[in-house]
Protein backbone atom coordinates (compact mmCIF):
# COMPACT_ATOMS: atom_id res chain seq x y z
CA UNK A 1 0.00 0.00 0.00
CA UNK A 2 1.90 3.15 -0.99
CA UNK A 3 1.83 5.75 1.85
CA UNK A 4 1.42 9.70 1.32
CA UNK A 5 3.88 11.09 -1.64
CA UNK A 6 4.85 14.44 -1.47
CA UNK A 7 6.08 16.39 -4.46
CA UNK A 8 8.75 18.01 -4.87
CA UNK A 9 11.12 16.56 -1.87
CA UNK A 10 13.06 19.94 -2.19
CA UNK A 11 12.73 23.19 -3.18
CA UNK A 12 14.80 26.41 -3.41
CA UNK A 13 13.18 30.03 -3.90
CA UNK A 14 14.19 33.35 -4.21
CA UNK A 15 11.97 35.85 -1.78
CA UNK A 16 8.84 37.15 -3.03
CA UNK A 17 8.21 34.25 -5.57
CA UNK A 18 5.07 31.82 -5.22
CA UNK A 19 5.62 28.19 -4.43
CA UNK A 20 3.24 25.42 -4.98
CA UNK A 21 3.32 21.64 -3.06
CA UNK A 22 1.86 19.12 -3.54
CA UNK A 23 0.34 15.91 -1.46
CA UNK A 24 -0.95 12.53 -2.66
CA UNK A 25 -2.76 10.91 -0.21
CA UNK A 26 -3.19 7.43 0.77
CA UNK A 27 -5.88 5.62 -1.23
CA UNK A 28 -9.20 5.66 0.44
CA UNK A 29 -7.92 8.93 2.90
CA UNK A 30 -10.13 11.67 2.35
CA UNK A 31 -8.90 13.87 4.08
CA UNK A 32 -5.33 15.76 3.97
CA UNK A 33 -3.67 17.92 6.63
CA UNK A 34 -0.64 20.24 6.29
CA UNK A 35 1.68 21.34 9.31
CA UNK A 36 5.18 23.41 8.47
CA UNK A 37 7.89 22.31 10.78
CA UNK A 38 10.63 24.62 11.62
CA UNK A 39 13.61 24.02 14.72
CA UNK A 40 12.16 27.05 16.20
CA UNK A 41 8.21 26.55 16.03
CA UNK A 42 8.03 22.99 15.53
CA UNK A 43 5.04 21.50 14.17
CA UNK A 44 2.30 23.78 12.98
CA UNK A 45 -1.13 23.06 11.56
CA UNK A 46 -2.01 24.88 8.42
CA UNK A 47 -5.35 23.40 7.15
CA UNK A 48 -6.90 20.53 6.42
CA UNK A 49 -9.02 19.63 3.63
CA UNK A 50 -11.89 17.20 3.52
CA UNK A 51 -14.50 16.67 0.12
CA UNK A 52 -12.83 19.21 -1.24
CA UNK A 53 -13.85 22.10 1.00
CA UNK A 54 -11.46 23.35 3.83
CA UNK A 55 -12.26 21.87 7.09
CA UNK A 56 -9.89 23.30 9.52
CA UNK A 57 -7.32 26.32 9.20
CA UNK A 58 -4.73 27.28 11.53
CA UNK A 59 -2.63 30.59 12.34
CA UNK A 60 -1.33 31.57 9.22
CA UNK A 61 -1.56 34.08 7.12
CA UNK A 62 -3.21 34.41 3.90
CA UNK A 63 -0.45 34.03 2.35
CA UNK A 64 -0.74 30.03 2.83
CA UNK A 65 -3.29 28.79 0.75
CA UNK A 66 -4.53 25.18 -0.20
CA UNK A 67 -7.28 23.02 -2.41
CA UNK A 68 -7.70 19.72 -2.69
CA UNK A 69 -9.06 18.07 -5.71
CA UNK A 70 -11.91 15.58 -6.64
CA UNK A 71 -9.42 12.55 -6.26
CA UNK A 72 -8.62 13.61 -2.85
CA UNK A 73 -4.75 14.98 -3.56
CA UNK A 74 -3.99 18.54 -2.20
CA UNK A 75 -1.55 21.25 -3.15
CA UNK A 76 -0.17 23.94 -0.78
CA UNK A 77 0.60 27.58 -1.92
CA UNK A 78 2.74 29.81 -0.42
CA UNK A 79 2.46 33.41 -2.19
CA UNK A 80 5.34 36.46 -1.76
CA UNK A 81 7.86 34.09 0.42
CA UNK A 82 9.68 35.29 2.79
CA UNK A 83 12.79 33.85 4.54
CA UNK A 84 10.57 32.86 7.89
CA UNK A 85 8.90 30.53 4.99
CA UNK A 86 11.67 28.22 4.96
CA UNK A 87 10.50 25.21 6.41
CA UNK A 88 10.16 20.91 6.08
CA UNK A 89 6.27 21.09 4.97
CA UNK A 90 4.39 17.89 6.04
CA UNK A 91 1.19 16.74 4.69
CA UNK A 92 -0.55 13.76 6.96
CA UNK A 93 -3.56 12.16 5.46
CA UNK A 94 -6.29 10.19 7.35
CA UNK A 95 -9.61 8.26 6.61
CA UNK A 96 -13.25 9.93 7.73
CA UNK A 97 -14.02 8.57 10.92
CA UNK A 98 -11.30 9.85 13.11
CA UNK A 99 -7.57 10.12 13.64
CA UNK A 100 -6.66 6.67 13.61
CA UNK A 101 -4.42 5.81 10.50
CA UNK A 102 -3.33 9.50 10.38
CA UNK A 103 0.01 9.14 8.03
CA UNK A 104 2.85 11.65 7.49
CA UNK A 105 4.45 11.62 4.31
CA UNK A 106 7.97 12.73 4.13
CA UNK A 107 7.50 16.43 3.84
CA UNK A 108 9.01 18.82 1.05
CA UNK A 109 12.40 20.51 2.02
CA UNK A 110 11.40 24.12 1.10
CA UNK A 111 14.65 26.84 1.43
CA UNK A 112 13.64 30.67 1.21
CA UNK A 113 17.15 33.02 -0.27
CA UNK B 1 0.90 29.66 22.79
CA UNK B 2 1.95 26.20 23.06
CA UNK B 3 -0.51 23.63 24.12
CA UNK B 4 1.20 21.11 24.73
CA UNK B 5 4.42 21.17 26.66
CA UNK B 6 7.36 18.67 25.79
CA UNK B 7 10.34 17.72 28.17
CA UNK B 8 12.84 16.99 27.88
CA UNK B 9 14.32 18.87 24.95
CA UNK B 10 16.85 16.01 24.55
CA UNK B 11 17.93 12.88 26.27
CA UNK B 12 20.68 10.16 26.64
CA UNK B 13 20.13 6.70 27.66
CA UNK B 14 22.73 3.65 27.58
CA UNK B 15 21.18 0.71 25.62
CA UNK B 16 19.00 -1.53 27.62
CA UNK B 17 17.73 1.50 29.29
CA UNK B 18 14.59 3.39 30.05
CA UNK B 19 13.52 6.30 28.28
CA UNK B 20 10.90 8.70 30.10
CA UNK B 21 9.58 12.02 28.14
CA UNK B 22 7.41 13.77 29.46
CA UNK B 23 4.04 15.92 27.96
CA UNK B 24 1.10 18.13 29.96
CA UNK B 25 -1.73 20.07 28.70
CA UNK B 26 -4.13 22.36 29.90
CA UNK B 27 -6.94 22.57 27.55
CA UNK B 28 -9.89 19.51 28.93
CA UNK B 29 -11.28 19.36 25.21
CA UNK B 30 -8.50 17.20 24.47
CA UNK B 31 -9.58 14.08 23.64
CA UNK B 32 -6.92 11.58 22.00
CA UNK B 33 -3.36 11.47 22.84
CA UNK B 34 -0.66 10.59 19.89
CA UNK B 35 2.95 9.98 20.03
CA UNK B 36 4.96 9.90 16.87
CA UNK B 37 8.26 9.68 15.68
CA UNK B 38 10.72 11.26 14.12
CA UNK B 39 14.09 9.94 12.15
CA UNK B 40 15.93 12.26 9.99
CA UNK B 41 14.76 13.09 6.34
CA UNK B 42 11.36 11.58 6.96
CA UNK B 43 7.57 12.41 8.66
CA UNK B 44 6.21 11.50 11.92
CA UNK B 45 5.24 8.30 12.10
CA UNK B 46 2.40 7.07 14.69
CA UNK B 47 4.35 5.05 17.54
CA UNK B 48 1.05 4.64 19.58
CA UNK B 49 -1.55 6.96 20.90
CA UNK B 50 -4.52 7.11 24.09
CA UNK B 51 -7.51 8.73 25.17
CA UNK B 52 -8.48 9.90 28.67
CA UNK B 53 -10.65 7.78 29.92
CA UNK B 54 -7.44 4.94 30.20
CA UNK B 55 -4.68 5.66 32.20
CA UNK B 56 -2.02 2.89 30.35
CA UNK B 57 -1.43 1.54 27.02
CA UNK B 58 1.63 -0.23 26.23
CA UNK B 59 2.83 -1.54 22.97
CA UNK B 60 5.93 -3.80 22.81
CA UNK B 61 8.40 -1.93 24.33
CA UNK B 62 5.97 1.10 24.33
CA UNK B 63 3.92 2.21 26.69
CA UNK B 64 1.74 5.44 27.58
CA UNK B 65 1.10 6.83 30.77
CA UNK B 66 -1.80 9.16 31.46
CA UNK B 67 -2.73 11.00 34.51
CA UNK B 68 -6.06 12.97 33.85
CA UNK B 69 -6.31 14.66 37.10
CA UNK B 70 -2.62 16.49 36.42
CA UNK B 71 -3.25 17.25 32.48
CA UNK B 72 -0.08 15.00 32.00
CA UNK B 73 0.90 12.03 29.92
CA UNK B 74 4.54 10.19 29.27
CA UNK B 75 6.40 7.88 26.87
CA UNK B 76 8.08 4.91 28.41
CA UNK B 77 10.55 3.16 26.17
CA UNK B 78 11.37 -0.28 27.55
CA UNK B 79 14.72 -1.37 26.81
CA UNK B 80 16.14 1.58 24.82
CA UNK B 81 18.01 0.35 21.42
CA UNK B 82 20.14 2.67 19.04
CA UNK B 83 17.50 2.23 16.78
CA UNK B 84 15.49 4.18 18.75
CA UNK B 85 17.48 7.19 18.42
CA UNK B 86 15.00 9.84 16.45
CA UNK B 87 13.02 12.55 17.69
CA UNK B 88 9.51 11.97 19.83
CA UNK B 89 6.63 14.45 19.22
CA UNK B 90 3.86 14.05 21.39
CA UNK B 91 0.50 15.50 20.58
CA UNK B 92 -3.35 16.40 21.14
CA UNK B 93 -6.24 16.75 19.51
CA UNK B 94 -9.76 17.87 20.70
CA UNK B 95 -12.90 15.64 19.80
CA UNK B 96 -14.71 17.88 17.85
CA UNK B 97 -11.54 18.72 15.94
CA UNK B 98 -10.04 15.34 15.70
CA UNK B 99 -7.92 15.85 12.24
CA UNK B 100 -6.06 18.98 13.88
CA UNK B 101 -3.44 17.98 16.22
CA UNK B 102 -0.77 20.43 18.85
CA UNK B 103 2.23 18.68 18.97
CA UNK B 104 4.77 19.27 21.55
CA UNK B 105 8.25 20.57 20.93
CA UNK B 106 9.90 17.62 20.62
CA UNK B 107 12.70 15.04 22.41
CA UNK B 108 15.75 14.20 20.34
CA UNK B 109 16.75 10.55 21.85
CA UNK B 110 20.34 9.44 21.93
CA UNK B 111 20.50 6.11 23.02
CA UNK B 112 24.46 5.33 22.68
CA UNK B 113 25.10 1.63 22.33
Amino acid sequence: KAGVTQTPRYLIKTRGQQVTLSCSPISGHRSVSWYQQTPGQGLQFLFEYFSETQRNKGNFPGRFSGRQFSNSRSEMNVSTLELGDSALYLCASSLVGGPRGYTFGSGTRLTVV
Amino acid sequence: QQQVKQSPQSLIVQKGGISIINCAYENTAFDYFPWYQQFPGKGPALLIAIRPDVSEKKEGRFTISFNKSAKQFSLHIMDSQPGDSATYFCAASKKDNFNKFYFGSGTKLNVKP
